[in-house]
């Protein structure tokens, strides 16, 4: 099992590019979670699928910021216009269906917006 | 709503020395509680979980009693060594949430 797959590690942009963050769940796993982890704010929630539906984007800021989950074996993240505010560690978490089940979080992306 | 607070860090401790990070939760369910455990450049990863009060979890010389009536979920470890130096998270899920609700955490450093 190679546990949650998170690519890139690292990735930086300039102000005002995209980027898109890739995610790579366990197999057999229903449920994908991705959250913001910085010094100041912490470990945030941003949004969570299940089945590939979007079931809470409570956390998700209300622009720029997009999940999809195209099929099982992935999901997205994109951020668009990035802004320097936006430079965190991305985390992806995955469980077997949700709720109470342990979450297994990938390695993250280090995101750097000069 | 649900929520996690726990000891503010960074705690600093000399090896051999025991720890207690403290926990303590909002909900108006019946959670199931967690702590987890980030270490420098990786995710955070699953250190025990309690579905039950007055149950302890344990894992790696660590445990937690979940108390219900003092809705607490104490981490404590009687002897720490260098390599616990992390972060350490306490959380909760209940059977109303669709996911895990997740404390501020608390670094804990021990020195040699």
């Amino acid at each position: 099992n190679a546990g949650v797959i998170q690519t890139p590690r690292h990735k930086v942009t300039g102000k005002g590019q995209e980027a898109t963050l890739w995610c790579e769940p366990i197999s057999g796993h229903s449920a994908v979670f991705w959250y913001r982890q910085t010094i100041v704010q912490g470990l945030e929630f941003l949004t969570y699928f299940r089945n590939q539906a979007p079931i809470d984007d409570s956390g998700m800021p209300k622009e720029r910021f997009s999940a999809q989950m195209p099929n099982q074996s992935h999901s997205t993240l994109k951020i668009q216009s990035t802004q320097p505010q936006d430079s965190a560690v991305y985390l992806c978490a995955s469980s077997l269906e949700g709720g109470q089940d342990t979450q297994y979080f990938g390695p993250g992306t280090r995101l750097l917006v000069l | 709503g649900d929520s996690v607070t726990q000891t503010e860090g960074p705690v600093t401790l000399s090896e051999g020395t025991s720890l207690t990070v403290n926990c303590s939760y909002e909900t108006k369910q019946y959670p199931t509680l967690f702590w987890y455990v980030q270490y420098p450049g990786e995710g955070p990863q699953l250190l025990f979980k309690v579905p039950k009060a007055n149950e302890k979890g344990s894992n790696r010389g660590f445990e937690a009693t979940y108390n219900k009536e003092a809705t607490s979920f104490h981490l404590q470890k009687a002897s720490v060594q260098e390599s616990d130096s992390a972060v350490y998270y306490c959380a909760l899920s209940d059977r109303s949430n669709n996911r895990i609700f997740f404390g501020d955490g608390t670094q804990l450093v021990v020195k040699p």
